[in-house]
């Protein structure tokens, strides 16, 4: 099983809007709606941002949503603060009862 | 506050077992509610997921480490482990055990702080 396909990088200046994408097959993005988009600080443990595509757990700021088409999902991150500068890794469930992890995006502010 | 806290050896030598234990607090592994979870992240790069156990015991696993890998779960403990067998130098990584909200659907809420594995003789 292939790690889903992640940007290396994506930038953006304060306020600005940008989107990462991540790309599977029909086993795992296209088959399920059950992606999840996490973020991580250096030296810390990954965050849980999105859920089931596009859900956001609580106490997740409404900047960042996500969405999915076909074997492609995305996480938007809107009104872009410096705090936002992290390493984004999206997840999706697939068959066979296991999860698959993207490569991750580094996201500079 | 649900809190996770991994502990272990930090240097396994090759062709030896990596055993690692999962403390939860906050939260009863017996609730039945979710899937108790191990992932790993090489040193600078993306994360693996490891596999997850249900508190009966059921157990799924990454495909690539299923032949060396052992979860189980101690629910009189509150607590889950990992066994990996036959270590090389491969396996050094930082290594998270994570509950997964979703139903073994892939919503890992709440994460340990990590603890970094090293491999070597």
């Amino acid at each position: 099983q292939s790690a889903l396909t992640q940007p290396a990088s994506v930038s953006g200046s304060p306020g600005q809007s940008i989107t990462i994408s991540c790309t599977g097959t029909s086993s795992d993005v296209g088959g399920y709606n059950y992606v999840s988009w996490y973020q991580q600080h250096p030296g810390k443990a990954p965050k849980l941002m999105i859920y089931d595509v596009s859900n956001r757990p609580s106490g997740v700021s409404n900047r960042f949503s996500g969405s999915k088409s076909g074997n492609t999902a995305s996480l938007t991150i809107s009104g872009l603060q410096a705090e936002d500068e992290a390493d984004y890794y999206c997840s999706s469930y697939m068959s066979s009862t296991t999860v698959l992890f993207g490569g991750g995006t580094k996201v500079t502010v | 506050q649900v809190q996770l806290q991994e502990s272990g050896p930090g240097l396994v030598k090759p062709s030896q077992t990596l055993s690692l234990t999962c403390i939860v607090s906050g939260d009863s592994i017996s609730s039945g509610d979710y899937y108790w979870t191990w992932i790993r992240q090489h040193p600078g790069k993306g994360l693996e997921w490891i596999g997850y156990i249900f508190f009966s015991g059921s157990t799924f696993y990454n495909p690539s480490l299923e032949s060396r890998l052992t979860i189980s779960v101690d629910t009189s403990k509150n607590q889950f482990s990992l066994k990996l067998s036959s270590v090389t130098a491969a396996d050094t990584a930082v290594y998270y055990c994570a509950r997964d909200g979703g139903g073994g659907y892939n919503k890992l809420d709440y994460w340990g702080q990590g603890t970094l594995v090293t491999v070597s003789s």
